[in-house]
């Protein structure tokens, strides 16, 4: 099992580019979990999928972010156009099912930088 | 809304010390807790996890408890190493209102001196 695959690794980009970070969840998992991470605020969910669909979108920051999963294997969260307050490590995760066996397996997210 | 405590947010303790890493939260319906580490510029590695209904997990030298009625969760390491100088990090399940959430407190910067 590869895990949760995230790309790129790191990004630099200038203020009012668009971005667009990638994510593999693992096989067989139904959840997709979008976070951001930040000295001042720490980990805050944005938006998480379950087979396929948005369910929850209520910590995306705003109308600049935005993001989908058009299938199974694949979720992408897009910021247009990036502002600096936007740079932190932006981390995916994904769980399987419901059971309270299950926990959440995390990439190794893309930190993020805008100029 | 729930709110997830670690104290202390730093520990610095020498080599071979048994320590014990505290996590509180204010509401006991949670699904299950999960315990994370993060060594710095990495991503997340789950640890250990308990279900609701469970009191403790262990896994090598690392034990967690759970104390729902209380709201508290702590993570024992054994025999410390350097190697487990890391960001601890723990994270309370829930499901509201059909919608799941996993509350993450602030963290335990926890530092092992040779």
């Amino acid at each position: 099992d590869a895990g949760v695959i995230q790309s790129p690794r790191h990004e630099v980009t200038e203020m009012g580019q668009e971005v667009t970070l990638r994510c593999k969840p693992i096989s067989g998992h139904d959840y997709l979990f979008w976070y951001r991470q930040t000295m001042m605020r720490g980990l805050e969910l944005l938006i998480y999928f379950n087979n396929n669909v948005p369910i929850d979108d209520s910590g995306m920051p705003e109308d600049r972010f935005s993001a989908k999963m058009p299938n199974a294997s694949f979720s992408n969260l897009k910021i247009q156009p990036s502002e600096p307050r936007d740079s932190a490590v932006y981390f995916c995760a994904s769980s399987r099912g419901t059971s309270r066996n299950y926990g959440y397996t995390f990439g190794s997210g893309t930190r993020l930088t805008v100029v | 809304k729930q709110e997830v405590t670690q104290i202390p947010a730093a520990l610095s303790v020498p080599e071979g010390e048994n320590l014990v890493l505290n996590c509180s939260f204010t509401d006991s319906a949670i699904y299950n807790l999960q315990w994370f580490r993060q060594d710095p510029g990495k991503g997340l590695t789950s640890l250990l996890l308990i279900q609701s209904s469970q009191r403790e997990q262990t896994s090598g030298r690392l034990n967690a408890s759970l104390d729902k009625s209380s709201g508290r969760s702590t993570l024992y390491i054994a025999a410390s190493q350097p190697g487990d100088s890391a960001t601890y990090l723990c994270a309370v399940r829930r499901f509201i209102q059909g919608a799941q959430k996993l509350v993450f407190g602030q963290g335990t910067r926890l530092t092992i001196n040779p």
